[in-house]
Parts: structure tokens; sequence; C-alpha cells
């Protein structure tokens, strides 16, 4: 079946490093590919996503690239803030399915 | 403002009782879903629903159940059927449930049962 697989955390940076998280996946076909930020205490919000091969996501100066030769959509930001500290989650929809599989989450936490 | 409520964001319930948690969203949505989350992990898909009167399981369905009689509500019941009912829960909803639809997140209620 689908699954994701993500970097464990916590990963703990300090303020203006910069931030990748792993991400890879299994899947069958051509999946589209999602990253969540989930704030304490909240619900998920979309952060970037990516429908197909080499399709780069970014918002909010984070940016993904979907890389099916590696299976891989890692993230990544050039310089992160304290108010980047959040928990993240690599997620996939299959071409032919309606539900999402998401990673375990990644734990980041941005120290001044 | 359009958006998805949970309510209430904690609950307390003693073992044996069922309850149920509320899911409402005025985006027009056809498409919702709920998941758990346990400390430390991802997010499990309880049960979602494409339409109005259908739905289907998900990976986690046994000790739980659901309703779909309006477009904009979606009630998750926990049975006292459900072995390890404490956690977070989240509602989503998307416009479809097509590939490249995002799905938006309610703020969660947690549940503890003791």
């Amino acid at each position: 079946g689908d699954s994701v697989t993500q970097m464990e955390g916590p990963v703990t940076l300090s303020e203006e490093a910069f931030l990748t998280i792993n991400c890879t996946y299994t899947a069958t076909g051509y999946p589209s590919l999602f990253w969540y930020v989930q704030y304490p205490g909240e619900g998920l919000q979309l952060l970037l996503k990516a429908t197909k091969a080499d399709d780069k996501g970014s918002n909010k100066g984070f940016e993904a690239t979907y890389r099916k030769e590696t299976t891989s959509f890692h993230l990544e930001k050039g310089s992160v803030q304290v108010s980047d500290s959040a928990v993240y989650f690599c997620a996939l929809r299959a071409f032919a399915g309606n539900m999402l599989t998401f990673g375990g989450g990644t734990r980041l936490m941005v120290k001044p | 403002d359009g958006g998805i409520t949970q309510s209430p964001k904690y609950l307390f319930r003693k073992e044996g009782q069922n309850v149920t948690l509320s899911c409402e969203q005025n985006l027009n949505h056809d498409a919702m879903y709920w998941y758990r989350q346990d400390p430390g992990q991802g997010l499990r898909l309880i049960y979602y629903s494409q339409i109005v009167n259908d739905f289907q399981k998900g990976d986690i369905a046994e000790g739980y159940s659901v309703s779909r009689e309006k477009k904009e509500s979606f009630p998750l019941t926990v049975t006292s059927a459900q072995k390890n009912p404490t956690a977070f829960y989240l509602c989503a909803s998307s416009i479809t449930s097509g590939r490249a639809d995002e799905q938006y997140f309610g703020p969660g209620t947690r549940l503890t049962v003791t």
C-alpha cells in the first residue's frame, strides 16, 4: 500500500538557519504530494503541494520539488524564523484515490 | 468567514460512554473526513464522506460511527467499543475527493476518556 516516511524529529535549529525535512514515499502511479503544517493545539494547514513530477511547490519561503526518480518531496527553507516552530507533515494522495496518506510528522523547533 | 468548526475543543468522558464530536463546514464542500492523531504520530483516517447520505470506512473505523444527513455536517460518534479513544480528532473537508484537492482542517477536538 501507499506510505510516506519522514525524518524523525525533533529538528532544532537557530534562527536564520537552513532547513531541510526529508520525505520519501511509496505509491503506485503518480500521486499528488503535499506538505501540511500544524501549530501547537491547532489543526493542519496546507503549506504547499505538487501534482506531477518536477513540479515545485512553494509558499511563505518554503519549497519542495516532486522528484519521481528518487520518490522524494523534501521540504526546504533558506532562513527559518522562531514562528516556523511547528510540526510538519508530508502526505500523498494516490492517482486514483481519494484519501490522504500522512507521514508521521517532524517537529521543528527554532531558537532565537 | 468560511471554514470548519469543531466543538468542543476539549471533551472529557467516562469509560463506557458514547460521545459525539461535532464538525460543521460552510465552505460548500462535498467531501468530509475524520482523522485521529495520537501523540508523536501522523494522522489516520477514520471515516470519509464524498456526498450527503454516503460514507466509507477508513483505516481505523472500528469503534466509531458517522452520519452525513446534511452537506455541512459530519458528526463522529466514539462508541464504548473503541478500545483506546483518548486522542486528538481532526475533521477536514475538500471541494471534492479529487486527486489534487486541498483538504481544509478544523481546529480539532481533544478527547480524554478515563
